[in-house]
């Protein structure tokens, strides 16, 4: 089955840019997605297939790809970014279905 | 405003079965393919299925294939997720999550439920 892998955690200062990366085989064929997730709330969708954000989300989170690696990026980082984020992808491959990634704990020093 | 509601969780015991509602509202319904994530304690997101807007296509993960069935009532805004054979390792909070564009799948998961627990022991 497909794999996406993160790091576990990212740690940044306010007011820095903390980058969050999802690798996978062939990861460039699928359009990625990445999302925020607070304890006791529900997950939030910050950047979808690829580099596009919904409307509802600041232009500070970004997504990027290159070769087997999937980016996000948050830009002037804030205490209220700090959750856990995951990547996610359509995989056409094995069965066509959603396969998220890891997860990333990003903490805000 | 856009929403989805989950309810059904519960405590069952190993081998039963349990069935999940997703109440949708605040957009078209019928437009849009609907999904079943959820979390186990301490463990990342984990999707599980997914139906398109008009019921004809169908997808599991391989965890919960031939055990769980996804279905719509579009009549009543419903997604329905039919457990059975329930493990204990499927103790997690199940969450209901409408796919992003209207007639599409696979760009991402934009409206989401708080959730419903289900603990299996």
């Amino acid at each position: 089955s497909y794999v996406l892998t993160q790091p576990p955690s990212v740690s940044v200062a306010p007011g820095q840019t903390a980058r969050i990366t999802c690798e996978g085989n062939n990861i460039g064929r699928e359009g990625v997605h990445w999302y925020q997730f607070k304890p006791g709330q529900a997950p939030v969708l910050v950047v979808y297939d690829d580099t596009n954000w919904p409307s509802w989300i600041s232009e500070r989170f970004s997504g990027s790809k290159s070769g087997n690696t999937a980016t996000l990026t948050i830009s002037r980082v804030e205490a209220g970014d700090e959750a856990d984020y995951y990547c996610q992808v359509w995989d056409n491959n094995s069965g066509q279905k959603y396969v998220f990634g890891s997860g990333t704990k990003v903490t805000v020093l | 405003q856009k929403q989805v509601v989950e309810s059904g969780g519960s405590v069952v015991q190993p081998g039963r079965s349990l069935i999940l509602s997703c109440a949708g509202s605040g957009f078209t319904f019928n437009s849009y393919a609907m999904n079943w994530v959820r979390q186990a304690p301490g463990v990342g997101l984990e999707w599980l299925a997914l139906i398109s807007f008009d019921g004809s296509e169908k997808r599991y993960a391989d965890s919960v294939k031939g055990r769980f069935t996804i279905s719509r009532d579009d009549s009543r805004k419903t997604v329905i997720l039919q457990m059975s054979s329930l493990r204990a390792e499927d103790t997690a909070l199940y969450y209901c999550a409408r796919d992003l564009l209207e007639y599409r799948m696979t760009y991402g998961m934009d409206v989401w439920g708080q959730g419903t627990a289900v603990t299996v022991s």
